[in-house]
């Protein structure tokens, strides 16, 4: 399977920390996506990285392409309570497969 | 601006019942995908559609049929539902099939089969 896989399952911080997630993948990717889940909501797109990009910014959120590892990480920074939710990785193929995701806790 | 907007949002069937799931989006998006998630197993892609009169199988798509009836809209009818079918909906879009596009979903359709 080329599905993602996100590490850690479940990370808990304090408000203001920074929150750092990583996801493995096992095949060659053209793109790589992150997308944020709510609790009882649909996925949001956050942001897409290419694979011949190392590290794309936006706002608050860093990611960062490793191809030689078939690694990606997530790095949000300040968290707030209302990033509290789960993240999933998407690696394409001819479609995407996401991973089980990352439940994220931020503490108020 | 709706987005992708999935009709019911929670449904409850009997084994062997049929139901269809309703997705239409606004976007004009070309591509429209099903997925179902499950705890543990992350989403995984049951049907999609390119473009508009085009649909193909994903990952598991047994137990599912599909319909792009038009631009916006894009069904997916269980037949003759199974427990194994529990599980919450999801449908998708995107502006084209290919991974450089990101995917707008809809809010979901939790579906108990009993």
């Amino acid at each position: 399977s080329q599905q993602g896989e996100e590490d850690p399952q479940a990370l808990s911080i304090q408000e203001g920390e920074n929150a750092t997630m990583n996801c493995s993948y096992k095949t060659s990717i053209n793109n790589l996506q992150w997308y944020r889940q709510n609790s009882g909501r649909g996925l949001v797109h956050l942001i897409l990285i290419r694979s011949n990009e190392r590290e794309k910014h936006s706002g608050r959120l860093r990611v960062t392409l490793d191809t030689s590892k078939k690694s990606s990480s997530l790095l949000i920074t300040a968290s707030r309570a209302a990033d509290t939710a789960s993240y999933f990785c998407a690696t394409d193929g001819n479609q995407f497969y996401f991973g089980t995701g990352t439940s994220l806790t931020v503490i108020p | 601006n709706a987005g992708v907007t999935q009709t019911p949002k929670f449904q409850v069937l009997k084994t062997g019942q049929s139901m269809t799931l309703q997705c239409a989006q606004d976007m004009n998006h070309n591509s429209m995908y099903w997925y179902r998630q499950d705890p543990g197993m992350g989403l995984r892609l049951i049907y999609y559609s390119a473009s508009e009169g085009t649909t193909d199988k994903g990952e598991v798509p047994n137990g599912y049929n599909v319909s792009r009836l038009n631009k916006r809209e894009f069904s997916l009818r269980l037949e003759s539902a199974a427990p194994s079918q529990t599980s919450v909906y999801f449908c998708a879009s995107s502006e084209a099939h290919g991974t450089g596009y990101g995917y707008t979903f809809g809010s979901g359709t939790r579906l108990t089969v009993v």
